[in-house]
């Protein structure tokens, strides 16, 4: 079975710095898809970011990018000048394509971050 | 607007009430699935359908049904609610996958559930 671990539950940092979230996760298999979802307090479940596996260059969408470490089972997300608007729970899901079907998407536990003025 | 709506957004009952939460997307996705997210666990997956007709457990079915006669709703349904049922509840739909490849998953806006 697959599964992804958020070793980090809270985390906190001053607006306009960069933090990172990490997110590692365990699967056999050699093709996946990655993702990195956003819930803020209204509780929305946001697409941020994904990353297919077959894909050796990290992904970027605007102020968030992605370490890619596909050895060592990793996906972390970095935030670059970070902004009130990103106080959220933040998710790390994983998922793997079957034939023509979606298959569930795993998520990590969250993390919770916090942007301080 | 592409959307899937869920609704109730809030419901308090009691046990053994029977409720449905419904859940409808306009962008003609094959993929609907249902989730429930609890403090410390994230969001586990409960049922999927990848078609209409189709549905299969996830990775905590028990205690509900869903049915896919449309392809555009996929209702949850919980036929004697439990205290432990008590959680936030998400639906999300997605394109099939072609050739390969994965399309990403459009939440709803969540429905919060208290069973007293």
């Amino acid at each position: 079975a697959q599964t992804v671990t958020q070793s980090q539950p809270e985390m906190s940092v001053q607006e306009a710095e960069t933090v990172t979230l990490s997110c590692t996760y365990d699967t056999s298999e050699n093709n996946y898809y990655l993702f990195w979802y956003k819930q803020p307090p209204s509780r929305q479940m946001i697409l941020v970011i994904r990353q297919e596996a077959y894909k050796q260059q990290n992904a970027t969408e605007n102020r968030f990018s992605v370490n890619f470490q596909k050895a060592a089972k990793s996906f972390s997300l970095k935030i670059s000048d970070s902004q009130l608007g990103d106080t959220a729970m933040y998710f790390c899901a994983f998922m793997i394509p079957l034939g023509l079907g979606n298959t569930p998407l795993v998520f990590g536990k969250g993390t919770r971050l916090s942007v301080i003025a | 607007e592409a959307q899937v709506t869920q609704n109730p957004r809030y419901l308090i009952t009691v046990t053994g009430k029977k409720l449905t939460v419904t859940c409808s997307q306009n962008m003609n996705h094959e993929y609907m699935s249902w989730y429930r997210q609890d403090p410390g666990l994230g969001l586990r997956q409960i049922y999927y359908s990848m078609n209409v007709e189709v549905t299969d457990k996830g990775d905590v079915p028990e205690g509900y049904k869903v049915s896919r006669k449309e392809k555009r709703n996929f209702p949850l349904i919980l036929e004697s609610p439990s205290p432990n049922q008590t959680s936030l509840y998400f639906c999300a739909s997605s394109l099939g996958v072609g050739q390969g490849s994965v399309q990403p998953q459009h939440f709803g806006d969540g429905t919060r559930l208290s069973i007293l």
